[in-house]
């Protein structure tokens, strides 16, 4: 069946470091992927979404490049901040539901 | 719009209970979803609607839980008998079909269940 595997944590890293956060996929049909982001008491947010192959969603400094020759999506950062400490799930979705990843847990240092 | 509203947000109730949690979509929404997230783990897919059809409940935890979605509006879903083990954040989440690509699901803010 469908499913995700995800970069495990917890991820410690100092203000304006590089971030890369490794998702890879399973799925049997041509899926749209999403990072999804969950900040501390907080529900889960849509951080960014690709829908075709060599697709490139962005959203606040955040990047992932849909690679359908590796089945994967991983999510980058050229400088994190501290308020980027949250925990980070990747997403596929074949349309009858959202497969989701363990998350990653991301502390971000001053 | 409001977003994907919960309710309750919090819950605690007895073992051998039953409980009740509403969902209200995003209004022009027509799929709702719910899943389950425990702590530490990523959200688990419980079921689906589109509009008021039900079109996956395979991977419903047990017989104890059930949903629905009336009008195609809102939906509930609910625990009958619950155990410790139900323990878990419910969080519902809605989206527009769209005929070619998958669109963004919404979630709301969960409803947290503690079995006592």
């Amino acid at each position: 069946g469908d499913s995700v595997t995800q970069m495990e944590g917890p991820v410690t890293l100092s203000e304006e470091a590089f971030l890369t956060i490794n998702c890879t996929y399973t799925a049997t049909g041509y899926p749209s992927l999403f990072w999804y982001v969950q900040y501390p008491g907080e529900g889960l947010q849509l951080l960014l979404k690709a829908t075709k192959a060599d697709d490139k969603g962005s959203n606040k400094g955040f990047e992932a490049t849909y690679r359908k020759e590796t089945t994967s999506f991983h999510l980058e950062k050229g400088s994190v901040q501290v308020s980027d400490s949250a925990v980070y799930f990747c997403a596929p979705s074949t349309g009858n539901q959202f497969y989701f990843g363990t998350g990653t847990s991301l502390t971000v240092i001053p | 719009d409001t977003g994907v509203s919960q309710d309750p947000r919090h819950k605690i109730t007895k073992r051998g209970q039953n409980v009740t949690f509403r969902c209200d979509p995003i209004s022009e929404h027509n799929r709702l979803y719910w899943y389950r997230q425990t702590l530490g783990q990523g959200p688990e897919f419980l079921t689906y609607f589109q509009n008021e059809a039900q079109l996956e409940k395979s991977r419903l935890l047990s017989d104890r839980f059930s949903a629905e979605r009336p009008k195609g509006s809102f939906s509930t879903l609910e625990i009958q008998r619950t155990e410790q083990g139900d323990s878990a954040m419910y969080l519902c989440a809605s989206s527009k079909a769209a005929q070619v690509t998958n669109t963004e699901a919404f979630f709301g803010q969960g409803t947290r269940l503690t079995v006592v």
